[in-house]
């Protein structure tokens, strides 16, 4: 089945040491998406790349950064983790065209130590 | 860009009555669309309703829109346990990017 996987499903990192969250996707979307989720709130949008043009949100902190080296992967990588970036990470998918319906991968649950 | 706003915030209801939740937003939209979130676990579309309809039916769910208002409602119909999760209004502005606009969400309780 098609579908956007997210690993690790659970991530444990410490103050300060940076981190890195995957996302794959077998749907062949032009747009991947990166959103940072806090407890019983909105999913808030970090940054997305249409194919290789990225777009970041302006309220998204120097500490987050994003590659997508091909059209299945995406990495989001926060430098230094603070207690505050504590959450959930979802990457979502769309074919950027059309209706832009999202397509979530299950999420990576970041603690931070 | 700001996101919408959703009411209410949480409701709790028992199984086979009726859900309905509803969302404001701010600037005109190509459509509009509701989530499901299960706890801890990833959005899943549910339905999709466009700025040029009114109204629109998926199995047990009816979504409405009133653009002239900027608001939509979720209805879910004979409730079952298995609809306990949070639900997000979404929002695909004219303008907007290849990005989605998230409501605050509604948590949804059904109580066995």
């Amino acid at each position: 089945d098609a579908m956007v996987i997210q690993n690790p499903r659970y991530q444990v990192t410490q103050f300060g040491k940076p981190v890195t969250l995957s996302c794959s996707q077998t749907l062949n979307h032009n747009v991947m998406y990166w959103y940072q989720q806090k407890s019983s709130q909105a999913p808030k949008l970090l940054f997305h790349y249409y194919d290789k043009d990225f777009n970041n949100e302006a309220d998204t902190p120097d500490n987050f950064q994003s590659r997508r080296p091909n059209t299945s992967f995406c990495f989001l990588d926060i430098r230094s983790p603070g207690l505050g970036d504590a959450a959930m990470y979802l990457c979502a998918t769309s074919t950027g065209t059309g209706d832009l319906e999202q397509y979530f991968g299950p999420g990576t649950r970041l603690t931070v130590t | 860009s700001q996101q919408g706003e959703e009411d209410p915030q949480a409701l709790s209801i028992q199984e086979g009555e009726n859900a309905t939740m509803n969302c404001s937003y701010k600037t005109s939209i190509n459509n509009l669309q509701w989530y499901r979130q299960n706890s801890g676990r990833g959005l899943v579309h549910l339905i999709l309703i466009r700025s040029n309809e009114r109204e629109k039916h998926s199995g047990r769910l009816r979504v409405t829109l009133d653009t002239s208002k900027k608001s939509s409602s979720l209805l879910i119909t004979a409730s079952r346990a298995a609809d306990t999760a949070s639900y997000f209004c979404a929002t695909d502005e004219l303008w907007g990017a290849q990005k989605l606009v998230f409501g605050q969400g509604t948590r949804l309780t059904i109580n066995p």
